[in-house]
């Protein structure tokens, strides 16, 4: 059965500071990995799709890498503002899994003024 | 555009009372499923559907069912509320089966008494 594993669970960093969070997964047979953003009593948003065949995504300040083989992503954060603050997500499809996406616990992140 | 719209956004129900929770997208989406988040655990898959009229099973299917009559709908009923039901659940969408990026409701918070 497949497992996300998001370390750390929570982050407190000064504002402008560039920060990684960390995404590993134990079956590297994914369709594609998906980080997402929550704020609180808030849905998810998407923030990047990455397709098995691809190994990064960006979005402004948001780089994503993904390294099947080793069943590891990292979502970096360039730059960091308080509006950053929020519970950061990743989510793996599997091939054979009726597109259900296997999620991490997510990484609590406070980027403070 | 709305996007992924439940309702509703709060409820409190006493153990064994039915409801359903109502799950709508304007996006001409093929493909709807519901999670429910609880700390601790996640987000864990309790029904999905990739078109009107075909659903299946997720991770936590026990103790609620669903319909796709169209496109655009896709509510989830609780039948007989308990306890252990108690969480918040989010409807989410996407394009197609494993493809593109997944569209997240606002949440609906069920509390069972």
């Amino acid at each position: 059965k497949q497992e996300v594993t998001q370390i750390p669970a929570a982050l407190s960093v000064p504002e402008g500071e560039n920060l990684v969070l960390n995404c590993s997964f134990t079956d590297s047979a994914i369709y594609n990995l998906q980080w997402f953003r929550q704020d609180p009593g808030k849905g998810l948003t998407s923030l990047l799709l990455i397709q098995s065949s691809q190994r990064e995504q960006t979005s402004g300040r948001l780089n994503a890498s993904l390294d099947k083989s080793s069943g590891r992503s990292t979502l970096y954060i360039a730059a960091s503002q308080p509006g950053d603050s929020a519970t950061y997500l990743c989510a793996v499809t599997e091939n054979n899994a009726g597109n259900m996406l296997t999620f991490g616990g997510g990484t609590r992140l406070m980027v403070k003024p | 555009n709305a996007g992924v719209t439940q309702t509703p956004k709060f409820q409190v129900l006493k153990t064994g009372q039915s409801m359903t929770l109502q799950c709508a997208q304007d996006m001409n989406h093929e493909y709807m499923s519901w999670y429910r988040q609880d700390p601790g655990m996640g987000l864990r898959l309790i029904h999905y559907s990739v078109g009107a009229g075909i659903t299946d099973q997720g991770e936590v299917p026990n103790g609620y069912n669903v319909s796709r009559s169209t496109t655009e709908d896709f509510p989830l009923r609780l039948l007989s509320a308990a306890p252990s039901q108690t969480s918040v659940y989010f409807c989410a969408s996407s394009l197609g089966f494993l493809t593109g990026e997944l569209f997240f409701g606002e949440g609906s918070r069920l509390t069972v008494l």
